[in-house]
């Protein structure tokens, strides 16, 4: 049982370049999410999605696309990545239980240069 | 607007020197209260779930208080691998699940 799984753990990108990050969990949850960490500013919510095929925006969710084809994935999309986007990046995954517990995911640490 | 502040920003103790860290919440309705720890270059790691105001729960050398304004996270003794940030995030009602994280308190225990 891994848990929720983050690939690549770490990636450089010049502005401009596009990249996918994926997340996937093996505890059969149907909600998933996206956050990013910087310093000072906590985690803030991406993106999530509440079931296979369903997705919808967060706090922070500009320059961003995911898709969820499958209940374990989750994919987090840079278009054309900016240096905003330093960041490192968080998936989570919960049950449907009332206010069930979020599990994390080990991260991947993002610069763009 | 729902907004989850912690404090301290930092705070740096002796083994065995016992302090609390605060999390301050305004939610328009709690759903559930979420404490995680965080070591560095790792994702947060889940420590407890409060409910309602009056709950506590422990483990090991930690534990969480819940009233309708705030939540201490009490730590008794503490041991240098206790170090780490300290996350707070409530879960509001209406929400998708989504939580509201605090900035977080990074503690140093220094033996």
């Amino acid at each position: 049982n891994a848990g929720v799984t983050q690939t690549p753990k770490f990636r450089v990108l010049k502005t401009g370049q596009s990249m996918t990050l994926l997340c996937a969990q093996d505890m059969n949850h149907e909600y998933m999410y996206w956050y990013r960490q910087d310093p000072g500013m906590g985690l803030r919510l991406i993106h999530y999605s509440v079931g296979e095929g369903t997705t919808a925006k967060g706090e922070v969710p500009d320059g961003y696309n995911v898709s969820r084809l499958k209940k374990q994935n989750f994919l987090l999309g840079l278009e054309s990545a900016a240096p905003s986007q330093t960041s490192v990046y968080f998936c989570a995954s919960k049950g449907l239980v009332y206010a069930d517990t979020q599990y994390f995911g080990p991260g991947t640490r993002l610069t763009v240069l | 607007e729902d907004q989850v502040t912690q404090s301290p920003e930092a705070l740096r103790l002796q083994e065995g020197e016992s302090s609390s860290l605060n999390c301050s919440y305004t939610v328009s309705g709690l759903r559930g209260l979420f404490w995680y720890r965080q070591d560095p270059g790792k994702g947060p790691e889940f420590l407890f779930t409060l409910y309602s105001a009056g709950e506590e729960k422990e483990k090991e050398r930690l534990k969480a208080t819940l009233t309708k304004k705030e939540s201490f996270l009490h730590i008794t003794a503490p041991k240098p691998e206790d170090s780490a940030t300290y996350l707070c995030a409530v879960q509001a009602d209406g929400s998708q699940g989504n939580l509201i994280f605090g900035k977080g308190t990074k503690l140093s225990v220094k033996p």
